[in-house]
C-alpha cells in the first residue's frame, strides 16, 4: 500500500522567501508527527497532530515556523522569511492511532536548501 | 548532554561480521524504536520495544530498562546493511509528543 508521501523531494529557495512543504499520511492515520534533521544529525520534533487538532508544537524553533492539518489528513508545514538556518531535511511520520502502540511510518523528507 | 546517545558514530566492518550499536537514554521511556536511514532521507522503522528482545530476519535489537540501555545487532553482515542506524525513544510522562532521536550510527560494510 502507499506509505506516506512528501513533496516537494527537493526545495531550493532564496532566503526571505516563504516556502510550503506537504505531507500526505498513510490513509486513516490520526497521529502525525514533523522533524527536522539538520546534516549529520539526528531528527528533531517539530510538532504533532492527532487529526486536525496541533496537539504539540513545541519543537518549532521560531514563529516562522506554521504547520496545519485542516481536514486531518493532509499537512503542510509553512516556513516564513527563510533563514540559511532553516536547510534542512524535513521528515513526516504517521501512526495509527496513539493508543495503538504502533511504529510511525517516515516520508522520504524534503530536502530544503537557503541561499 | 543529548538525552539520547548512540556509540559508536561510525562503524566500518567487513561482509560476515557481526554489528553491536549501542544506545543509552537518560530519561523515562515508554517505548525505543531502532530505525534504519539510508541516504537520500529515508527512514524505515526496523524495531519498537519496551522490554526484552525482538528478532526479525538476521536483525536482533534488545533493551535493558533498568539500565537504560539498548543494542542492536546485526547477524552476518552484508554491504546492503550500510546505513545510518538511528536510535530514538518516546518519553513517558509529558512533554513533546514526537520522538527523541540519537545522533546516529553510520554502518559501512565493505565486501
Amino acid at each position: 500500500g502507499a506509505g506516506v508521501s512528501q513533496s516537494p523531494r527537493y526545495k531550493v529557495a532564496k532566503r526571505g522567501q516563504d516556502v510550503a512543504l506537504r505531507c500526505d499520511p498513510i490513509s486513516g492515520h490520526v497521529s502525525l508527527f514533523w522533524y527536522q534533521q539538520a546534516l549529520g544529525q539526528g531528527p528533531e520534533f517539530l510538532t504533532y497532530f492527532q487529526n486536525e487538532a496541533q496537539l504539540d508544537k513545541s519543537g518549532l524553533p521560531s514563529d516562522r515556523f506554521f504547520a496545519e492539518r485542516p481536514e486531518g489528513s493532509v499537512s503542510t508545514l509553512k516556513i516564513q522569511r527563510t533563514q540559511q538556518e532553516d536547510s534542512a531535511v524535513y521528515l513526516c511520520a504517521s501512526s495509527l492511532d496513539p493508543e495503538s502502540n504502533q511504529p510511525q511510518h517516515f516520508g522520504d523528507g524534503t530536502r530544503l536548501s537557503i541561499l | 548532554k543529548n538525552e539520547v546517545e548512540q556509540s559508536p558514530q561510525n562503524l566500518t566492518a567487513q561482509e560476515g561480521e557481526f554489528i553491536t550499536i549501542n544506545c543509552s537514554y537518560s530519561v523515562g521511556i515508554s517505548a525505543l524504536h531502532w530505525l534504519q536511514q539510508h541516504p537520500g532521507g529515508g527512514i524505515v522503522s526496523l524495531f519498537m520495544l519496551s522490554s526484552g528482545k525482538k528478532k526479525h530476519g538476521r536483525l536482533i535489537a534488545t533493551i535493558n530498562i533498568q539500565e537504560k540501555h539498548s543494542s542492536l545487532h546485526i547477524t552476518a553482515s552484508h554491504p546492503r546493511d550500510s546505513a545510518v542506524y538511528i536510535c530514538a525513544v518516546e518519553v513517558s510522562g509529558g512533554g513533546a509528543d514526537g520522538l527523541t532521536f540519537g545522533k546516529g550510527t553510520h554502518l559501512i560494510i565493505q565486501p
